[in-house]
């Protein structure tokens, strides 16, 4: 069936520093591909999405990369700040899960002043 | 716009109890989902609902049943509770479903402890 895998957290970095949170996905079709970010106490929120193979998503200083055929989609953002310390959510959907949103397992990012 | 609202915040049930989560959205959204959110395991799909009138089940459905009131409500029921479903629970809505790239919104969640 389809699964994502995320690398495993804590993540802990100092501000400015560069972030790369690794997904990697397995589905029988053609994938949306997403990440969602969870801030302390809150629910999840949408942060970017691709649609199809080399499509690139990004929002808020963060991009990921739809790429086929290494069946991955990671997140990168070049300098992190201390407010986007929170969980992230890489997440697929396609027809063979209905549509229905499949997580990976989430990534805790820690920025330090 | 309050976007997905959730009720309670915070809940302790002892074993056996049952209690009904509630959720509602003002999107006008067709499709409702129910999540638990449990240290490292992610989110995964209780139940969902891709249009009023319908519900089906997701990954994790036993000991849970729902029932999407109108297009705005969708609720969730632990008939007796056990302490496996000490949780964190999230309601979601999106516009559609089916295999089509729309976005979910979340609720703020609901911390159940089952002791």
């Amino acid at each position: 069936g389809n699964s994502v895998t995320q690398m495993e957290g804590p993540v802990t970095l100092s501000e400015e520093a560069f972030l790369t949170i690794n997904c990697t996905y397995t589905a029988t079709g053609y994938p949306s591909l997403f990440w969602y970010v969870q801030y302390p106490g809150e629910g999840l929120q949408l942060l970017l999405k691709a649609t199809k193979a080399d499509d690139k998503g990004s929002n808020k200083g963060f991009e990921a990369t739809y790429r086929k055929e290494t069946t991955s989609f990671h997140l990168e953002k070049g300098s992190v700040q201390v407010s986007d310390s929170a969980v992230y959510f890489c997440a697929l959907s396609d027809q063979a899960s209905q549509g229905n949103l499949i997580f990976g397992k989430g990534t805790k990012l820690s920025v330090k002043p | 716009n309050a976007g997905v609202t959730q009720t309670p915040k915070f809940q302790v049930l002892k074993t056996g109890q049952s209690m009904t989560l509630q959720c509602a959205q003002d999107m006008n959204h067709n499709s409702m989902y129910w999540y638990r959110q449990d240290p490292g395991m992610g989110l995964r799909l209780i139940y969902y609902s891709a249009s009023e009138g319908t519900t089906d089940k997701g990954e994790v459905p036993n000991g849970y049943n729902v029932s999407r009131l109108n297009k705005r409500e969708f609720s969730l029921r632990l008939e007796s509770a056990a302490p496996s479903q000490t949780s964190v629970y999230f309601c979601a809505s999106s516009e559609g479903l089916a295999g089509i790239a729309y976005e979910q919104y979340f609720g703020p969640g609901t911390r159940l402890t089952v002791t």
